[in-house]
């Protein structure tokens, strides 16, 4: 079965931080990632994700992730944190019968 | 364009007591799911749909029925309502005709307590 692991539950960062959060799934075949962010008291929104093709794919509001195959991996990245990035970020995994999601990490950045 | 539309926002229950949640999408979307989100556990996925008429049971379904009898809307129901059924659900829709190179859709959630 697929599973979806996130590494870290809580962090805290400063502002202008530098980010990353890891993700691994296990599954063998061919597989399409997501990065999923819940803002306080709001529902998920699309970050980014990927499909096939360039391993390094940019979301929106300058978060990035890579696709490592063989490590199956697919960490969340951003070069500088700010105080309205505090929220809790998902990481999934698309199968037939639905997403699969890690368990959340838990962002909170200090101003 | 309202998206993934969910109602309640909102619900206190009795154990024991019933409810329907209901949820509605105007993108034409085939699938529809509906998971519960609790601390500490992620998303899980409670049932599903892949087109109208259909459904099937996800990772955590007991205690819990849907109907998809319009395209549109997916209904979850609480028979008799347990205080481990407390938890914010979230319905989410995926247009997906050919696999899975579609993201979701989510509502905005519906926050369940049971006392």
């Amino acid at each position: 079965a697929q599973s979806v692991s996130q590494h870290n539950h809580h962090v805290i960062l400063s502002e202008a931080a530098s980010l990353e959060l890891g993700c691994n799934y296990s599954y063998g075949g061919t597989v399409n990632l997501f990065w999923y962010v819940q803002y306080p008291g709001q529902h998920l929104q699309l970050l980014l994700k990927y499909f096939s093709g360039d391993p390094l794919v940019k979301g929106i509001k300058g978060f990035e992730a890579e696709f490592i195959k063989s490590k199956f991996s697919f960490n969340l990245r951003k070069p500088s944190v700010q105080w309205s990035d505090t929220a809790e970020y998902f990481c999934a995994v698309n199968r037939a019968d639905g997403l699969t999601f890690g368990k959340g990490t838990h962002l909170i950045i200090q101003p | 364009n309202a998206g993934v539309t969910q109602t309640p926002k909102f619900r206190v229950l009795k154990t024991g007591q019933s409810m329907t949640l209901l949820c509605a999408q105007d993108m034409n979307h085939e699938y529809m799911y509906w998971y519960r989100q609790d601390p500490g556990m992620g998303l899980r996925l409670i049932h599903y749909s892949v087109g109208e008429g259909t459904t099937a049971k996800g990772e955590v379904p007991d205690g819990y029925n849907v109907s998809r009898l319009k395209k549109q809307n997916f209904l979850l129901g609480l028979e008799s309502a347990a205080p481990s059924q407390t938890s914010v659900y979230f319905c989410a829709s995926r247009r997906d005709p050919q696999g899975l190179r579609t993201e979701a859709f989510f509502g905005q959630g519906t926050r369940l307590t049971v006392v």
